[in-house]
């Protein structure tokens, strides 16, 4: 049912940048609505990695920041580290669905 | 530091009702936020299942809400889930979340470590 849809991997060397994208509609992102990504290690609960867009909760590395644009949204992680192996999601609101929060699709980053 | 502990039954026979439970610690279910459920399989991601705030009103998933009850009991600082008719496709890892609202949608600061729900006979 996911409206957001992401890339379903990416990958990096140690210390480069990757970017991940999350595209939406005009019922969801393009309406205005902030979106917020999550990191989920593996065999963990998500994590909340960015909120409105573009702001970091507390403990979260300045490598990771967010953006958003027309009805799509991007994670940049900079300097690459092993340990930002994981998946992430965005997140978002769509009023086409009667009140939903949506979930993208996941995108898996794997540090060669 | 708010802290979520899902409980309930780790299996449940086709047909029957899923019921599961979230311990909220550390912080008051009547703050001014969402208590949230989002479930998780390997072939469908995270799903927003539905969601309570304390006086009661309630969001549900249009895709679930004819099967789905969220409650919230106040005194017990906990808040519950119940899923009617479950099929396999209602196996999935089930977490509860804590929603905040940012300027224009909600999103969810703190989550429980997830609970294993298996519907088979």
């Amino acid at each position: 049912q996911s409206v957001l849809t992401q890339p379903p991997s990416v990958s990096g060397a140690p210390g480069q940048r990757v970017t991940i994208s999350c595209t939406g509609s005009g019922s969801s992102i393009g309406a205005g609505y902030d979106v917020h990504w999550y990191q989920q290690l593996p065999g963990t609960a998500p994590r909340l990695l960015i909120y409105g867009n573009s702001n970091r909760p507390s403990g979260v590395p300045d490598r990771f920041s967010g953006s958003k644009s027309d009805t799509s949204a991007s994670l940049a992680i900079t300097g690459l580290r092993a340990e930002d192996e994981a998946d992430y999601y965005c997140q978002s609101y769509d009023s086409s669905l009667s009140g939903s929060k949506v979930f993208g699709t996941g995108t898996k980053v794997t540090v060669l | 530091q708010v802290q979520l502990q899902e409980s309930g039954p780790g299996l449940v026979k086709p047909s029957g009702t899923l019921s599961l439970t979230c311990a909220v610690s550390g912080g008051s279910i009547s703050s001014s936020n969402w208590w949230t459920w989002v479930r998780q399989t390997p072939g469908t991601g995270l799903e927003w299942i539905g969601e309570i705030y304390h006086s009661g009103s309630t969001n549900y998933n249009p895709s679930l809400m004819s099967r789905l009850t969220i409650s919230v009991d106040k005194s017990k600082n906990q808040f519950s889930l119940k899923l009617r008719f479950v099929t396999a496709a209602d196996t999935a890892v089930y977490y509860c979340a804590r929603g905040r609202d940012s300027s224009s949608s909600r999103n969810f600061d703190y989550w429980g470590q997830g609970t294993l729900v298996t519907v088979s006979s």
